[in-house]
């Protein structure tokens, strides 16, 4: 089974745009489709991005997502950053029947 | 409204069993695929368990492969993870989830908590 892996921790101000980046250790990122998820503190993880680039229900624009072939990585981008934005995030892909996830990335809105 | 509750957890002894429980309602139960997902104290999520929606394909990750065994009612709308020989990085918060054909898991239960320990 492949990994993914993101950056243990990202920061920024209101207002602005943070990525977050999610690596496949093997096989070519663009074979299965990526997923994100949103976890606030006490909370279940809720799906923000699934499939690549859609937006799931309720989650507004600010938030999309990529696929960048070049470095076999997905990127969670958040514009206009927003202090409840403030969680943490994980991606996840799949193979054959099995998930996997990142280990998850702490956004911190300063 | 799509709803997952898990039941279940609690405090059970390295070695031991217990059987976890999700009840689900909101959504023709049948054609949805279905996923265990724990997430351990502090730490990330983990995805432990597949099975398809008649049943008749399951998954499983590395580290609970032959200990868990996942099964589903489709006449009751439940799904079930029974695990033995459980040990103590078996400690974690249990999810039952909604898997889509795509790998997406679309909805979440709030959860069942396990604690293995002496």
């Amino acid at each position: 089974n492949f990994m993914l892996t993101q950056p243990r921790s990202v920061s920024a101000s209101p207002g602005k745009t943070v990525t977050i980046s999610c690596t496949r250790s093997s096989g070519s990122i663009a074979n299965n489709y990526v997923h994100w998820y949103q976890q606030r503190p006490g909370s279940a993880p809720t799906a923000v991005i699934y499939e690549g680039n859609q937006r799931a229900s309720g989650v507004p624009a600010r938030f999309s997502g990529s696929i960048d072939s070049s470095s076999n990585s997905a990127s969670l981008i958040i514009s206009g950053l927003k202090t409840e934005d403030e969680a943490d995030y994980y991606c996840q892909s799949f193979e054959n029947r099995n998930r996997v996830f990142g280990g998850g990335t702490k956004l911190t809105v300063l | 409204e799509v709803q997952l509750v898990e039941s279940g957890g609690g405090l059970v002894q390295p070695g031991g069993s217990l059987r976890l429980s999700c009840a689900a309602s909101g959504f023709s139960f049948s054609s949805y695929e279905l996923s265990w997902v724990r997430q351990a104290p502090g730490k990330g999520l983990e995805w432990i368990s597949y099975i398809s929606r008649g049943g008749s394909i399951e998954s499983y990750a590395d580290s609970v492969q032959g200990r868990f065994t996942i099964s589903r009612d489709n006449a009751k709308n439940s799904m079930h993870l029974q695990m033995n020989s459980l040990r103590a990085d078996d400690t974690a918060v249990y999810y039952c989830v909604r898997d889509r054909g795509t790998g997406w898991l679309d909805y979440w239960g709030q959860g069942t908590l396990v604690t293995v320990s002496s």
